[in-house]
């Protein structure tokens, strides 16, 4: 099973900043099949990013992933109130999903 | 317009099932373009997923939770269902049902709300 390891687990920063979170796969993971998504407390997950880098519909262009066979990246550009959240990545393989175990981002 | 809500009981006693129905409306689950999955997410915790179907009755689970869990349709009604049997205290958690896109990454694309499941005596 392909482990993602996401970092860090709490990020701290002011709106206008720029976040760069990190996901780290255990083996490499097609880019195809790495996804990103954002949490809000009290709801369900909002796609974000698909196949690493393309943004799901109605995302704001802040928002930008990259990364390749174990290292993936999701960058938000300047900080909106909005977007302080929690973020996950997700992989799919071998006909199965895994997660990371999340990145808090949080106002500073 | 696709939504997913989740329906079933939110206690459970321990040792017993704990049995959740999604309802799908605003798109059929005899589609051969998506898989209906189940994710549940302990309090203040990741998220995990359970496992999916797909429209041919094909299942794939979560290896940690596979001899426990059962996941079916029923097209008629275009609904699926989860089954988790010999449920602990840690199986409460937050359940969610969501759609995965084939086509595209087979990204979850559409969620339901989640219901919160307790398993307590």
């Amino acid at each position: 099973e392909i482990v993602l390891t996401q970092s860090p687990g709490t990020l701290s920063l002011s709106p206008g900043e720029r976040a760069t979170l990190s996901c780290r796969a255990s083996q490499s993971v097609s880019s195809s099949y790495l996804t990103w998504y954002q949490q809000k407390p009290g709801q369900a997950p909002r796609l974000l990013i698909y196949g690493a880098s393309s943004r799901a519909t109605g995302i704001p262009d802040r928002f930008g992933g990259s990364g390749s066979g174990t290292d993936f990246t999701l960058t938000i550009s300047r900080l909106e109130p909005e977007d302080f959240a929690v973020y996950y990545c997700q992989q799919f393989g071998s006909s199965r999903y895994t997660f990371g175990q999340g990145t808090k981002l949080e106002i500073k | 317009q696709v939504q997913l809500q989740e329906s079933g009981p939110g206690l459970v006693k321990p040792s017993q099932t704990l049995s959740l129905t999604c309802t799908v409306s605003g798109v059929s689950i005899s589609g051969t373009n998506y898989y209906w999955n189940w994710i549940r997410q302990h309090p203040g915790k990741g998220l995990e997923w359970i496992g999916y179907i797909y429209y041919s009755g094909n299942t794939y689970y979560n290896a940690s939770l596979k001899s426990r869990v059962t996941i079916s349709l029923d097209t008629s009604k275009n609904q699926f269902s989860l089954q988790l049997s010999s449920v602990t205290a840690a199986d409460t958690a937050v359940y969610y049902c969501a759609r995965s896109r084939i086509t595209l990454s087979r990204v979850l694309d559409y969620w339901g709300q989640g219901t919160l499941v307790t398993v307590s005596s």
